[in-house]
């Protein structure tokens, strides 16, 4: 299995404002995915990223709002970027491993 | 769009076998069926997954029907630690590895 650690876990955020979130993985690995939960809500896909190359978006999700970074096989970022009470959400860092995708803890972004 | 359907909310009793049911009537041949638990404010957890024979691991058992349309994950003895959000899902062999989560069951162990 993968461990997979995120920064921050949480954060409350002003309006307008940006919030990058890190995911670090203790492995290297080829895909990285990028998922976000809204309140009682289920998991939605934001993007793929893979290194190398530029970020693979989900329908309703751009690379403006969310830009997307990865550096090497083991780090990835993600921007909210000129955020909105709307952005409050939970985001995760997803990663495939010896065949299995596993999730990091999530990032609790509350956007006042 | 998720490919699967689940009941939105299941009770069980602890201790007893907890049977969660979940339809996926268009799988395609080169498509497993997986099983994640999401328990409060924590990432999913992978649990089991399986193409067409039924599979079981520590967690787990995954029994899938002939026609493949239809799965059942069963949690043999439930404690209250198995209370949590299940979610089925299709996920190709080959291609794109992401995973597109539906709503899923949401599972109480009662004591």
């Amino acid at each position: 299995s993968a461990v997979i650690s995120q920064k921050p876990s949480r954060d409350i955020c002003q309006r307008g404002t940006s919030l990058t979130i890190q995911c670090q993985v203790d492995s290297q690995v080829t895909m990285m995915f990028w998922y976000r939960q809204q309140p009682g809500q289920s998991l939605t896909l934001i993007a793929t990223a893979n290194q190398g190359s530029e970020a693979t978006y989900e329908s309703g999700f751009v690379i403006d709002k969310f830009p997307i970074s990865r550096p090497n096989l083991t780090f990835s970022t993600l921007t909210v970027s000129n955020m909105s009470p709307e952005d409050s959400s939970i985001y995760l860092c997803s990663v495939r491993s010896t065949g299995e995708l596993f999730f990091g803890e999530g990032s609790r972004l509350t956007v006042l | 769009d998720a490919k699967t359907t689940q009941p939105t909310s299941m009770d069980c009793a602890e201790g007893r076998a907890a049977n969660l049911p979940c339809n996926h009537s268009t799988i395609s041949g080169n498509e497993y069926v997986y099983w994640y638990r999401q328990i409060h404010s924590q990432g999913p957890q992978y649990i089991i997954h399986g193409l067409k024979n039924n599979e079981t691991n520590e967690m787990a058992s995954l029994i899938i029907t002939e026609d493949r349309k239809s799965s059942t994950l069963i949690l043999p003895h439930a404690t209250l630690r198995d209370t949590a959000v299940y979610y089925c899902i299709v996920r190709e062999v080959q291609g794109a590895q992401k995973l597109v989560f539906g709503q899923g069951t949401r599972l109480t162990i009662n004591p």
